[in-house]
């Protein structure tokens, strides 16, 4: 079984330009979420879609982040413009269900890096 | 505020011993607990869990205790192999489709 993909795996960009980043969760998943982790902090949830309806995203900065779910597949993260404090790892990671229960599987992670 | 606490940010054991990582919660609302384990440029990987209403569970060399009273659980590894080297969070979650909230990590390095 396929893991959750996500690319690119690093990126560069300087204070106020834009950036996304591309989910492709497990085949099947009905649950996706987007968490951001900076340095030295446990991973924090930025939204959570369950097929393409969002369930919360009350910890996105919706002035700056956007993300969508199209089709119910994969997902596009975006931040637009971004800051110096944005810098983090973006993981996605999917669930099969809709029930807390399920697992979450986790990709390897976007590291954004803000100059 | 931080609701899951993890206030040891690094552990060293020596293979073959016991590793016991620490962990918590301040929310009584958090019913179900979770650790996930990290090894570098990858996701955390799901390693296992105990609901509210367990005080242990185990699954082969890992075993997650509970004490809701003092609102704390932790995670044992015995035997500590080097292979168990990583970042190891700790991550509770309220009743229904909630958020995992995690903790800030502990890094473990088992040395041979």
């Amino acid at each position: 079984e396929a893991g959750v993909a996500q690319s690119p795996r690093y990126k560069i960009i300087e204070k106020r330009q834009s950036v996304a980043f591309w989910c492709n969760p497990i085949s099947g998943h009905a649950t996706l979420y987007w968490y951001q982790q900076i340095l030295g902090q446990g991973p924090k949830l930025l939204i959570q879609f369950q097929n393409n309806g969002v369930v919360d995203d009350s910890q996105l900065p919706k002035d700056r982040f956007s993300a969508e779910r199209l089709k119910g597949v994969d997902s596009t993260l975006k931040i637009q413009p971004a800051k110096l404090e944005d810098s983090a790892v973006y993981l996605c990671a999917s669930s099969l269900g809709t029930s807390g229960l399920n697992e979450q599987y986790f990709g390897p992670g976007t590291r954004l890096t803000v100059t | 505020d931080q609701q899951v606490k993890q206030n040891s940010p690094s552990l060293s054991v020596q293979e073959g011993r016991i590793s016991i990582l620490n962990c918590d919660y301040t929310n009584s609302m958090f019913d179900y607990f979770l650790w996930y384990k990290k090894y570098p440029a990858e996701g955390p990987t799901f390693l296992i869990s105990i609901s509210s209403i367990k005080d242990k569970n185990e699954d082969g060399r890992f075993t997650v205790f509970l004490n809701k009273s003092a609102k704390h659980l932790s995670l044992h590894i015995v035997p500590s192999q080097p292979g168990d080297s990583a970042v190891y969070f700790c991550a509770a979650r309220t009743t229904g489709n909630t958020p995992l909230v995690f903790g800030k990590g502990t890094r473990l390095s088992v040395i041979a």
